[in-house]
């Protein structure tokens, strides 16, 4: 089945510090691939997204590259700020059922002054 | 701006009783959806519509029914309402087809005793 496997939260860094969130995947085909974002207290939002192998989506300073070989869409940001301090989600649309989008677990970021 | 609105915010109930959380959206989307979002557990799509008049399954429709007589609007209804279904609901609309961003709400606090 399709599944998304997100590292383990919550992740806790220092202001301007590299952050990495480490997110793989399971699907048949090609899905499309997401990170949401969660502020505290509000609903989702989209960060960022690829839709073919080798893309890179890119947003507020945050990347992700689809790597195919890899079933990976790690999420990266160089520096971070205390205002990025939130739950971020990798998700998948299968390719063959686009009216579902499968979610991780999500990761809490925490990010001190 | 209201965007995708849900109502109510909190709600208590006793096992048994039901209820109807009700969402709307205002930007003339095709695509509606339904999550729960638990602990540990990520987001789960529990029922989806592509458009007024149809509706189709997630992975957690049991327990949940739904009907989608506008494109504006997208109850969710807890029939007999158990404490397996205490959860943060969200409701989420988008354009149809392909891989389009997910436009969420602030979500419904469901808690059943």
């Amino acid at each position: 089945g399709n599944s998304v496997t997100q590292m383990e939260g919550p992740v806790t860094l220092s202001e301007e510090a590299f952050l990495t969130i480490n997110c793989t995947y399971t699907a048949t085909g090609y899905p499309s691939l997401f990170w949401y974002v969660q502020y505290p207290g509000e609903g989702l939002q989209l960060l960022l997204k690829a839709t073919k192998a080798d893309d890179k989506g890119s947003n507020k300073g945050f990347e992700a590259t689809y790597r195919k070989e890899t079933t990976s869409f790690h999420l990266e940001k160089g520096s971070v700020q205390v205002s990025d301090s939130a739950v971020y989600f990798c998700a998948l649309t299968p390719s063959y059922n686009t009216d579902k989008l499968i979610f991780g677990t999500g990761t809490r970021l925490q990010v001190f002054p | 701006n209201a965007g995708v609105t849900q109502t109510p915010k909190f709600q208590v109930l006793k096992t048994g009783q039901s209820m109807t959380l009700q969402c709307a959206q205002d930007m003339n989307h095709e695509y509606m959806s339904w999550y729960r979002q638990d602990p540990g557990m990520g987001l789960r799509l529990i029922h989806y519509s592509v458009g007024a008049g149809i509706t189709d399954q997630g992975e957690v429709p049991n327990g949940y029914n739904v009907s989608r007589s506008t494109t504006e609007d997208f109850p969710l209804r807890l029939l007999s309402a158990a404490p397996s279904q205490t959860s943060v609901y969200f409701c989420a609309s988008r354009i149809a087809g392909g891989t389009g961003e997910l436009f969420f709400g602030e979500g419904s606090r469901l808690t059943v005793l």
